[in-house]
């Protein structure tokens, strides 16, 4: 059974820091997704990325398939970006479903 | 793009009644759409896989009865709750891709409540 590990669980830092949550997971994927859940319960797709490295503004995926491996970095880090992220795998095979780590609870203060 | 849309977003019933949910692709056609149930401070676990013109494909300890799926269309995926109970309170989101070269989209949410 696939499983996806998150760490830390939770993240408290100042405004300005650099930011990094992990992700590993345990077999092989089709690719990974990086989400972003708002207090409201809302969740919005941050990258979906298969190899190597994708840049958005001040975030930055990065995933090591040999290692199993993910991280999200957020720089200059700001209180908007106070929400949860989740790691999630995305199977191989027709089917392609997801299968979400628990979760970072991330609280930027100003 | 690729834009999903869910409602109602919030919505309380009674105990014993019944409750729709509806998932729409509003911008690409969806042959498959996930739904999901989260409880507070747990993790999304996927309940079903809804198939356009088949029946669902549910996960174990999902009960297909109480938790009707129905795909009759490309772009709708509708998730009743049948006879709610307090313990089917939760956080009901549901997903879907145009392809496999594009991320997964996500609904905005139902939050349901059974008194």
């Amino acid at each position: 059974k696939n499983e996806v590990e998150q760490s830390p669980q939770n993240l408290t830092a100042q405004e300005g820091e650099f930011i990094t949550i992990n992700c590993s997971y345990s077999v092989g994927i089709s690719a990974l997704h990086w989400l972003q859940q708002h207090p409201g319960g809302g969740i919005v797709s941050l990258f979906m990325l298969s190899s190597g490295k994708k840049k958005h503004g001040r975030l930055i995926a990065t995933i090591n398939i040999q290692e199993k491996h993910s991280s999200l970095h957020i720089t200059a880090s700001h209180p908007r970006d106070s929400a949860v992220y989740i790691c999630a795998e995305i199977s191989s095979g027709s089917a392609r479903q997801l299968t979400f780590g628990s979760g970072t609870q991330l609280t930027v203060l100003p | 793009g690729a834009v999903v849309s869910q409602h109602p977003s919030r919505v309380i019933c009674k105990s014993g009644t019944s409750v729709k949910i509806e998932c729409r692709s509003l911008d690409f056609q969806a042959t498959t759409m996930f739904w999901y149930r989260q409880f507070p401070k747990q993790s999304l676990m996927l309940m079903a896989t809804s198939n356009e013109g088949s029946k669902a494909t549910y996960e174990q300890g999902v009960e297909k009865d109480k938790f009707l799926i129905n795909h009759a269309s490309l772009t709708l995926s509708t998730l009743t709750v049948t006879s709610a109970h307090p313990e089917d309170s939760s956080f009901y989101i549901c997903s879907a891709s145009p392809d496999q070269n594009y991320g997964y989209t996500f609904g905005s949410g139902t939050r349901l409540t059974v008194v």
